[in-house]
C-alpha cells in the first residue's frame, strides 16, 4: 500500500526555521518527483516546490524561491523541505504528494498533511 | 504564477449534473494535456479525481468527467450525490515545470 508520511510541523516564530520531512512507503520512491502543497487554514491549495525522481532537479513557486530547499535521501525513502525565515503567511498544513507516473500534472497519493504556525 | 481561476461556488440537487470550470492561460491550462481535478472534503487530504484533462484514476466514479476547451477546463459531475458536496480544486502543470491551483469550489448539494 502506498503512503507518505509528513512529520516536523509545530509552532515556530515568525523568522525562524523548521524541516518538514515526508516518509514513503509502498513504492519504489526514486521512481517518483514528488511535491508539497500546502493550505492555509480555511484557504486554497497552493503547490510550493517539486523535486525529480533523482532529486536532480528542483522547482518552486515565487512565493517561496530563495527562502525553501527541497531535497530527498532516496536510500531513506524520505523527502525533506527546509523553510526558513518563515512568515505569519507561511501557516498552512503541508501536503506532501507522489507525482503520478503517467502525468507529470497530477499528485496521485498525497499525505494527510502536518500543520505549520508562524506565530510570536 | 497566477492562480487558475474557478466559481467560488455551485449547487445542485441529487441527481442533477453540474460542471465547474477552470480557467487559466496558454502557458498552463491551454498549453497542456496535463490538467487535474481534486476532491477534498473538510479535515481530509485532497483525492484526484481526474488527470490529463479526462482520464479517471481507477476506483473514481464514472459520473465524474472532464474536458478542456482553449484556456478552460471543466468538470463535470452527473448523477449528484450527497457524498460528492465538497470542494473541488483543478491543477495545471505549466510552462516553467511547475504545477498551478485554481481558487478552489464549493459544491454543495440541496
Amino acid at each position: 500500500e502506498v503512503q507518505v508520511l509528513e512529520s516536523g510541523g509545530g509552532l515556530v516564530q515568525p523568522g525562524g526555521s523548521l524541516r518538514l520531512s515526508c516518509a514513503a512507503s509502498g513504492f519504489t520512491f526514486r521512481n517518483y518527483a514528488m511535491s508539497w502543497v500546502r493550505q492555509a487554514p480555511g484557504k486554497g491549495l497552493e503547490w510550493v516546490s517539486g523535486i525529480s525522481g533523482s532529486g536532480g532537479t528542483t522547482y518552486y513557486a515565487d512565493s517561496v524561491k530563495g527562502r525553501f530547499t527541497l531535497s530527498r535521501d532516496n536510500s531513506k525513502n524520505t523527502l525533506y523541505l527546509q523553510i526558513n525565515s518563515l512568515r505569519a503567511e507561511d501557516t498552512a498544513v503541508y501536503y506532501c504528494a507522489r507525482t503520478s507516473v503517467v502525468s507529470p500534472g497530477s499528485l496521485d497519493y498525497w499525505g494527510q498533511g502536518t500543520l505549520v504556525t508562524v506565530s510570536s | 504564477q497566477s492562480a487558475l481561476t474557478q466559481p467560488a461556488s455551485v449547487s445542485g440537487s441529487p441527481g442533477q449534473s453540474i460542471t465547474i470550470s477552470c480557467t487559466g492561460t496558454n502557458s498552463d491550462v491551454g498549453g497542456y494535456k496535463y490538467v487535474s481535478w481534486y476532491q477534498q472534503h473538510p479535515g481530509k487530504a485532497p483525492k484526484v479525481m481526474i488527470y490529463d484533462v479526462t482520464n479517471r484514476p481507477s476506483g473514481v466514479s464514472n459520473r465524474f468527467s472532464g474536458s478542456k476547451s482553449g484556456n478552460t477546463a471543466s468538470l463535470t459531475i452527473s448523477g449528484l450525490q450527497a457524498e460528492d458536496e465538497a470542494d473541488y480544486y483543478c491543477s495545471s502543470y505549466t510552462s516553467i515545470s511547475t504545477l498551478v491551483f485554481g481558487g478552489g469550489t464549493k459544491l454543495t448539494v440541496l
